[in-house]
C-alpha cells in the first residue's frame, strides 16, 4: 500500500463548479497535511496546509482533514480554467530531519469552459 | 520567492558519466531536500540535509550522493549516470520547523541520460 494515495484523474469539472480532490494516507503518525499545485513543466507550489481535524478555508480553497479516517481533501469553489493543474497531496511526520514530506502521485484537474 | 535556484536547468549526459546538480538558497534555511519526479511515481525523496555536513538518505538514494559544505549549497551527484536516472530533479527547502511548515521548491533540473 502506498503511503499517500490519490486518484490520478483527470478530474474534469465545468467552470464555476466545485472541484473535490481526495487523498488518503496510511501512517497514523502523520501530523501535517499539505496541498501543492503544479502546472505542467513547473515546480510544485504550496497552496494549503492543515493539521487539525475539520475544515480550513482560504479564499476559494477549503482543506478538510479527518484523522480517524486518514483522509484529507481539497475543495476548490468557483473553479476557473487557471485552476487546471495537477494537485499533489503531501503528509509529514516530524523527525530529527525536520519535516519529511511524502507525496502522492497527484490528481490532474481540468476545468472546462 | 524564497530565493532557491537550481543549476543547470537542463542537462543531457551519457550513461556512465558523473553528474552534479546544484541547489543554492539565499535565506539560511537549515533543511534542504532533493526529490526526483517521474510519471506514475510522483515526487520521491532522494536525500536530505539538516545542516552543514549533516545529510541522510531518502527512499530512492541508491546511485546518488550529496554534499553540503556550506548552508547555502546542497549538491546532488549521480556517481555513474544510468538511463533510469532520467528524471526531473527538484530541490526544496523547509520554510520552518514544527507543524504547518511546507517546502518551497526550486525550478527543477530536467536530466536526460542517453
Amino acid at each position: 500500500q502506498k503511503e499517500v494515495e490519490q486518484n490520478s484523474g483527470p478530474l474534469s469539472v465545468p467552470e464555476g463548479a466545485i472541484a473535490s480532490l481526495n487523498c488518503t494516507y496510511s501512517d497514523r503518525g502523520s501530523q501535517s497535511f499539505f496541498w501543492y499545485r503544479q502546472y505542467s513543466g513547473k515546480s510544485p507550489e504550496l497552496i494549503m496546509f492543515i493539521y487539525s481535524n475539520g475544515d480550513k478555508e482560504d479564499g476559494r480553497f477549503t482543506a478538510q482533514l479527518n484523522k480517524a479516517s486518514q483522509y484529507v481533501s481539497l475543495l476548490i469553489r468557483d473553479s476557473q480554467p487557471s485552476d487546471s493543474a495537477t494537485y499533489l497531496c503531501a503528509v509529514n511526520i516530524l523527525t530529527g530531519g525536520g519535516n519529511k514530506l511524502t507525496f502522492g502521485t497527484g490528481t490532474q484537474l481540468k476545468v472546462e469552459l | 520567492d524564497a530565493g532557491i535556484t537550481q543549476s543547470p536547468r537542463h542537462k543531457v549526459t551519457e550513461t556512465g558519466t558523473p553528474v552534479t546538480l546544484r541547489c543554492h538558497q539565499t535565506e539560511n534555511h537549515r533543511y534542504m531536500y532533493w526529490y526526483r519526479q517521474d510519471p506514475g511515481h510522483g515526487l520521491r525523496l532522494i536525500h536530505y540535509s539538516y545542516g552543514v555536513k549533516d545529510t541522510d538518505k531518502g527512499e530512492v538514494s541508491d546511485g546518488y550522493s550529496v554534499s553540503r559544505s556550506k548552508t547555502e549549497d546542497f549538491l546532488l551527484t549521480l556517481e555513474s549516470a544510468t538511463s533510469s536516472q532520467t528524471s526531473v530533479y527538484f530541490c526544496a527547502i523547509n520554510l520552518g520547523t514544527g507543524e504547518g511548515y511546507g517546502y518551497t521548491f526550486g525550478s527543477g533540473t530536467r536530466l536526460t541520460v542517453v
